[in-house]
């Protein structure tokens, strides 16, 4: 079985240009995790999608974050104008909903802005 | 205000030692905490759990005491591995089974041949 997918891979930027993270989760999860992951720190939510609804979108910078998940499975993290302080790994993450549900990780967007 | 934290940074253990992991959290109402172990340029993955309702949770060579009176638990590593080397967060998610999962800091653990 196919795990999380993203791309791409890694991404370099000057500040104020604009980039867009891509995520296939797996097959028949319903929920979509987008998390932030600063070096040498956590994994930060960023937000999380329940078919193709926002349930939680309250820590996205929505100046200049946004995010999709039109038909409930492939998803797109989009910064408009990046900061260097946007420098992270972009992990998507997808599970079942239910008491106990495992997160399933892709490996993550590396992204440096300059 | 950070809702779940990890002691220490760093941790270093030879070969066949134990290694242990420390976890508190805030909020009393988190009822699952599972630990991630990540490798370097790799997504994290889930290792074990544990939820409230138990004390003890063991799988192989990793096993979670828990607290939930002090609000701790910690991750014990017998017989550590060199292919152990990786960094370990604990996780907390409580309330609706939609919860976000909060997750600590993590512990780099180094394991010397």
């Amino acid at each position: 079985e196919a795990g999380v997918t993203q791309s791409p891979r890694y991404a370099v930027l000057q500040e104020g240009q604009a980039v867009s993270f891509w995520c296939d989760p797996i097959s028949g999860h319903d929920t979509l995790y987008w998390y932030q992951q600063p070096r040498d720190q956590g994994p930060q939510l960023l937000v999380y999608f329940r078919d193709e609804a926002v349930i939680d979108n309250s820590q996205l910078p929505s100046d200049r974050f946004s995010a999709v998940r039109p038909k409930g499975t492939n998803s797109t993290l989009k910064i408009q104008s990046a900061k260097q302080g946007d420098t992270a790994t972009y992990l998507c993450a997808s599970s079942f909903s239910g008491i106990q549900n495992t997160l399933y990780f892709g490996a993550g967007t590396r992204l440096s802005v300059l | 205000q950070q809702q779940v934290r990890q002691s220490p940074q760093s941790l270093t253990v030879w070969e066949g030692e134990t290694a242990i992991l420390n976890c508190s959290y805030e909020d009393s109402t988190f009822n699952y905490f599972p630990w991630y172990q990540q490798f370097p340029g790799e997504g994290p993955a889930l290792l074990i759990s544990i939820s409230s309702v138990s004390d003890k949770k063991e799988d192989g060579r990793f096993t979670i005491f828990f607290n939930k009176r002090e609000k701790k638990l910690s991750l014990h590593i017998t017989d550590s591995q060199p292919g152990d080397s990786a960094t370990y967060f604990c996780a907390a998610r409580g309330g609706s089974a939609l919860g976000r999962l909060h997750f600590g800091a993590g512990t780099q653990l180094i394991v010397i041949p």
